[in-house]
């Protein structure tokens, strides 16, 4: 049963670039959930995709943008890259509409130069 | 805004003792709680979960207490061992199956052998 996988692991960015990190579902869950963590801190919620659909939005300005596929996998958009953006980007997967139980991936370490 | 709080940022305890990791919560509408731990470079891993109408719920070496008249969350791990040291966050939900978890900042719990 394959847990929740995310790529790439680590990537390197210069002001003002674009990025996007791409995550996979468990298996049989439906529900893509991104957070930012910053070091030292814990994970904030940028927003939630459920039938490819933004469901609901943290605190994220609209550089942060996503999608999510057919086949539930999703990406994380995010133009106009900052210094600030550095950050380990988490996915986590949950099934249909109650998101209590989220399931994270290892992360995408994002550095911003 | 309200938010998930921890009271203590590091926790040092010996091989074999029993461990207490203490957390706060200020979001009355509350009604879903988690405990995870993350370990050095990984994503948070799901230890145990509990609902508002429990105040307790027992797990693998581990047992989560909710005292929803203090806002109190606690996880309890028996007979700790070196695997045990990371970071544990408590998160929340505030239900409606539409929002995303809201995280504290962490207890970095040190084994000592």
């Amino acid at each position: 049963d394959a847990g929740v996988t995310q790529s790439p692991t680590h990537l390197i960015k210069t002001r003002g670039q674009q990025v996007t990190l791409r995550c996979s579902p468990k298996s049989g869950h439906d529900t893509v959930s991104w957070y930012q963590q910053a070091l030292g801190q814990g994970p904030q919620f940028i927003f939630q995709y459920y039938e490819e659909e933004e469901r609901q939005r943290g605190n994220f300005p609209d550089r942060f943008s996503g999608h999510q596929f057919p086949n539930y996998s999703s990406e994380l958009n995010v133009n106009a890259l900052l210094l600030g953006d550095s950050a380990l980007y988490l996915c986590a997967s949950s099934l249909g509409r109650n998101t209590d139980t989220q399931y994270f991936g290892p992360g995408t370490r994002l550095t911003v130069l | 805004g309200e938010s998930v709080g921890l009271h203590l940022p590091t926790l040092s305890v010996q091989e074999g003792d029993n461990s207490i990791i203490n957390c706060a919560y200020s979001n009355s509408a509350s009604d879903y709680f988690i405990w995870y731990k993350q370990e050095s470079g990984k994503g948070p891993q799901f230890i145990i979960d509990i609902r508002s109408n429990m105040d307790k719920r027992q797990g693998q070496r581990v047992t989560v207490l909710l005292n929803k008249t203090v806002k109190h969350l606690s996880l309890q791990i028996a007979a700790t061992q070196p695997g045990d040291s990371a970071v544990y966050f408590c998160a929340e939900n505030s239900g409606g199956g539409a929002d995303g978890l809201t995280f504290g900042k962490g207890t970095h719990l040190i084994i000592q052998p």
